[in-house]
């Protein structure tokens, strides 16, 4: 199975600041990776899909960039709703696989 | 409005059985592709098992294969799992989740998940 391997595990920013989050594939997914953000006690919201193609309703300061085994999530102004658990998920190979998760929180 | 309401959860010792329900409403039900995706603390998210829109086709992860079965009655617009044989390892939140309807698994709604423990 493909292993999903975020980093940083914890990212501490400042709102209005710039956050950028990494994901690395163990094999090449192509360009089948998303992107959803959780918050505490709620199921994960899908934010970007296809690598860079953002889902409905999400605010154009998320993007996402990358190809094969390296991806990334930026976040360009954080707003204090944006502060939550990211993850990446790959579904080129099945099974479908997710990273451990980003926290982004205050700093 | 897209709502997926889980329900079922709770505690079982090893070995044991549940059975989780997650009632689905505000789109139509029979058009998608379902899913269960667990979280727990050690594994974090983890796909688990996906079903067809008539049910006819279903897959499963191999940690659960051959103890997990993943059901569902469009006419009830509900999706089931029934867990049996359940380990400590089994112990999360589980979420009902719905596949895209555009080219790609990939998930665009979850419910807010049920608690499951297994514990002795």
């Amino acid at each position: 199975e493909v292993v999903m391997t975020q980093s940083p595990a914890t990212l501490s920013v400042s709102p209005g600041e710039r956050a950028t989050l990494s994901c690395r594939a163990s094999q090449s997914v192509g360009s089948k990776l998303a992107w959803y953000q959780q918050k505490p006690g709620q199921g994960p919201r899908l934010l970007i899909y296809g690598t860079s193609t953002r889902a409905t309703d999400i605010p154009a300061r998320f993007s996402g960039s990358g190809s094969g085994t390296e991806f990334t999530l930026t976040i360009s102004s954080l707003q204090s709703e944006d502060f939550a658990v990211y993850y990446c998920q790959q579904y080129n190979n099945w099974p479908w696989t997710f990273g451990q998760g980003t926290k982004v929180e205050i700093k | 409005e897209v709502q997926l309401v889980e329900s079922g959860g709770g505690s079982v010792q090893p070995g044991g059985s549940l059975r989780l329900s997650c009632a689905a409403s505000g789109f139509t039900f029979s058009n998608y592709w379902m899913n269960w995706v667990r979280q727990s603390p050690g594994k974090g998210l983890e796909w688990l098992t996906n079903i067809k829109q008539d049910g006819s086709d279903k897959y499963y992860v191999d940690s659960v294969k051959g103890r997990f079965t993943i059901s569902r009655d469009n006419a009830k617009n509900s999706l089931y799992l029934q867990m049996n044989s359940l380990r400590v390892e089994d112990t999360a939140v589980y979420y009902c989740v719905r596949k895209t309807s555009m080219v790609g698994d990939f998930f665009d709604y979850w419910g807010q998940g049920t608690l499951v423990t297994v514990s002795s």
